[in-house]
């Protein structure tokens, strides 16, 4: 079955590391996207590609970082310069295009203490 | 710039009402406009779309959307209400010169038995 999968579904990490985290697709899209979920603030940008090799910030890409090595994958580095990292964050993949809809992964919860 | 305002963040409505969630949105150029589903820890699903042609879009479950130019608007409605349909439900603007999503703050919906 074609999809996005992110793993894991839930993280836990200290204050002060970096945490990466993994999104992968297998529709063969060429735009790929992570957005951050909070509470009552629906979904922001954080980065997202349109090509292998090349990516654009987001509206809140400061504290984050990512790579678009392969066409499948697009982790997510979610460094200590991050102030408030708990969130939702979710990955999603589209064909190039913006009158095409986005594909979501199920998500990755990350807590950070 | 686009930006997409979704009125009322909890909407309630008994088992058989009828439903609406408000989606308007705002842009300087013609929109691409997307509704999607989504149940507690998970992805976002897409219900339904419109890009051109028909103004009244049929989605899954039963969900439809007519897009208003003049009132730039694009509502969400179900006839009958099921206890299914609780979720939080997020409109999504893109448009032809840009390459991302806008996501509404979204709207919890509650379905009273």
């Amino acid at each position: 079955d074609g999809g996005i999968t992110q793993s894991p579904k839930y993280l836990f990490r200290k204050e002060g590391q970096n945490v990466t985290l993994s999104c992968e697709q297998n529709l063969n899209h060429d735009a790929m996207y992570w957005y951050r979920q909070d509470p009552g603030q629906g979904l922001r940008l954080i980065y997202y590609s349109q090509i292998v090799n090349d990516f654009q910030k987001g509206d809140i890409a400061e504290g984050y970082s990512v790579s678009r090595e392969k066409k499948e994958s697009f982790p997510l580095t979610v460094t200590s310069a991050q102030k408030n990292p708990t969130a939702f964050y979710l990955c999603a993949s589209s064909i190039a295009g913006s009158s095409y809809e986005q594909y979501f992964g199920p998500g990755t919860r990350l807590t950070v203490t | 710039a686009q930006s997409v305002t979704q009125l009322g963040s909890h909407v309630s409505v008994s088992e058989g009402a009828l439903v609406l969630l408000r989606c308007n949105y705002s842009s300087s150029v013609p929109p691409y406009l997307f509704w999607y589903v989504q149940y507690p820890n998970q992805g976002l699903q897409l219900l339904l779309k419109y890009t051109t042609g028909a103004t009244l879009v049929k989605g899954i479950n039963g969900f439809e959307a007519e897009f208003k130019k003049s009132e730039t608007s694009f509502h969400l409605t179900k006839p009958s209400a099921h206890m299914s349909d609780a979720a939080e439900y997020f409109c999504a603007v893109s448009v032809v010169t840009g390459n991302q999503f806008y996501f509404g703050t979204g709207t919890s919906l509650t379905v009273i038995p």
